[in-house]
């Protein structure tokens, strides 16, 4: 079955500094995966989405993401934190071939300080 | 620039009425979903709707029904609420497939006493 594991529940970064957001995964079959953001009192928005393509993926608002098959990791980065990236961030796997369900992580709330 | 809108945003209930969740999203998208979020649980997904006139079964769909009235609209159904789905309800949709949601409402908050 799959699985998604964020390694960390919360990252505390100062504002300018590089960001890494880390999650592991576990499936049987080839992996979709996905990072989405949600800021407070909102919905979930799509980051970005790694498919069988690109190991690296880029996203929007300066995040990208490598698919590291070798270590069953997908983490997230940012080379400078911005006080708009505070928020909780879900890595989420779809198990192509599989179930196909989707399987979301416990979050990891993002802190940025001045 | 609407996107998804949920309505209402914040619910108190009694345990044992029912309610009604209301969702709508205007990018003429195929796929619609209703998901619970709970602390320390990351969402789960309660039903989908891969299109118009369909619903299928999500992770925890005991206690709810759904019904896709037509391609906007996908509403969620408590019959007789309890406790245990005092929780932040997301609906979602998407174009790019039966299980990707791409795009969430703000949410409605509801407890359930």
């Amino acid at each position: 079955a799959q699985s998604v594991t964020q390694l960390d529940s919360h990252v505390s970064v100062s504002e300018g500094t590089p960001v890494l957001l880390r999650c592991n995964y576990s499936s049987s079959y080839s992996p979709s995966l996905f990072w989405y953001v949600q800021h407070p009192n909102k919905g979930l928005q799509l980051l970005l989405k790694y498919t069988s393509a690109a190991t690296l993926v880029k996203g929007i608002n300066g995040f990208e993401a490598e698919f590291k098959k070798s270590e069953t990791s997908f983490h997230l980065t940012k080379p400078s934190a911005h006080m708009s990236d505070a928020a909780e961030y879900f890595c989420v796997v779809i198990a192509q071939g599989g179930s196909e369900k989707l399987v979301f992580g416990k979050g990891t709330k993002l802190t940025v300080n001045p | 620039n609407a996107g998804v809108t949920q309505t209402p945003k914040f619910q108190v209930l009694k345990t044992g009425q029912s309610m009604t969740l209301q969702c709508a999203q205007d990018m003429n998208h195929n796929s619609m979903y209703w998901y619970r979020q709970d602390p320390g649980m990351g969402l789960r997904l309660i039903y989908y709707s891969a299109s118009e006139g369909t619903t299928d079964k999500g992770e925890v769909p005991n206690g709810y029904n759904v019904s896709r009235l037509n391609k906007r609209e996908f509403s969620l159904r408590l019959e007789s609420a309890a406790p245990s789905q005092t929780s932040v309800y997301f609906c979602a949709s998407s174009d790019q497939g039966a299980l990707m949601p791409q795009h969430f409402g703000d949410g409605t908050r509801l407890s359930i006493l």
